[in-house]
């Protein structure tokens, strides 16, 4: 079965636009969750959506949102961009929230120069 | 606080020998543990995970971990390293019980050499 798909896999943006990311889940799966990881904070977990729902969230800016549709899929959508948030942007779905092993996608590289 | 720690950046072991990748966790109440491992610009793999029962759990690609209350300890190991188990590996935590998010350690890089 498909995997995880994270789309685009890059994207280079200048400071002060904004980006959405994509993500669309393996079928049947209700969680779906985002990391932000770079080489100093290592994966700092963002939001986590259940049936359309957050559950959790990161300490993240309000710059940072997200969303999840009735199909599962997922965006994340960060407004007026900083040099800071070049990273790379995992999504994760698991059936649901809790005991599951986490799949993640290939994640998206966002560059903002 | 709901932590998990990563004590080694790197660790390095020759091919064949076995390998031991260190994690140590920080929670209330009982711990879910997880260990992933990530390959160069990918994202993240399953490996194994410890919810309840039995304290040493076998996961993916020969892997196995061992569970230690006391020690508050979740450490990876494999009997026989492999060139190809290179890559960097992640410990985490579901903070706040089964429903809250997954806290990820540092990552530990293994190299593996020849």
């Amino acid at each position: 079965k498909a995997g995880v798909t994270q789309t685009p896999r890059y994207l280079i943006k200048t400071r002060g636009q904004q980006v959405t990311l994509s993500c669309s889940p393996i079928s049947g799966h209700r969680s779906v969750s985002w990391y932000q990881q770079t080489p100093g904070q290592g994966l700092q977990f963002l939001f986590e959506y259940f049936s359309e729902t957050q559950r959790n969230k990161g300490n993240f800016p309000g710059r940072f949102s997200g969303r999840q549709f009735s199909n599962s899929r997922s965006e994340m959508n960060v407004s007026t961009l900083e040099l800071g948030d070049s990273a790379l942007y995992l999504c994760a779905s698991s059936l649901e929230v809790g005991v599951y092993g986490y799949t993640f996608g290939s994640g998206t590289r966002l560059t903002v120069v | 606080a709901q932590s998990v720690a990563q004590p080694e950046d790197q660790v390095n072991v020759a091919e064949g020998n076995p390998l031991t990748v260190k994690c140590t966790y920080s929670v209330s109440g009982n711990p879910y543990l997880f260990w992933y491992v990530q390959y160069p610009n990918r994202g993240l793999q399953f490996l194994l995970k410890y919810i309840t029962g039995d304290n040493l759990v076998k996961g993916s690609y020969g892997f196995e971990a061992e569970f230690n209350k006391s020690q508050t300890s979740f450490h990876l190991k494999k009997p026989s390293a492999l060139v190809s188990d290179s890559a960097l590996y992640f410990c985490a935590v579901r903070a706040g019980g089964s429903q809250g998010n997954l806290i990820f350690g540092k990552g530990t890089k293994l190299s593996v050499k020849p």
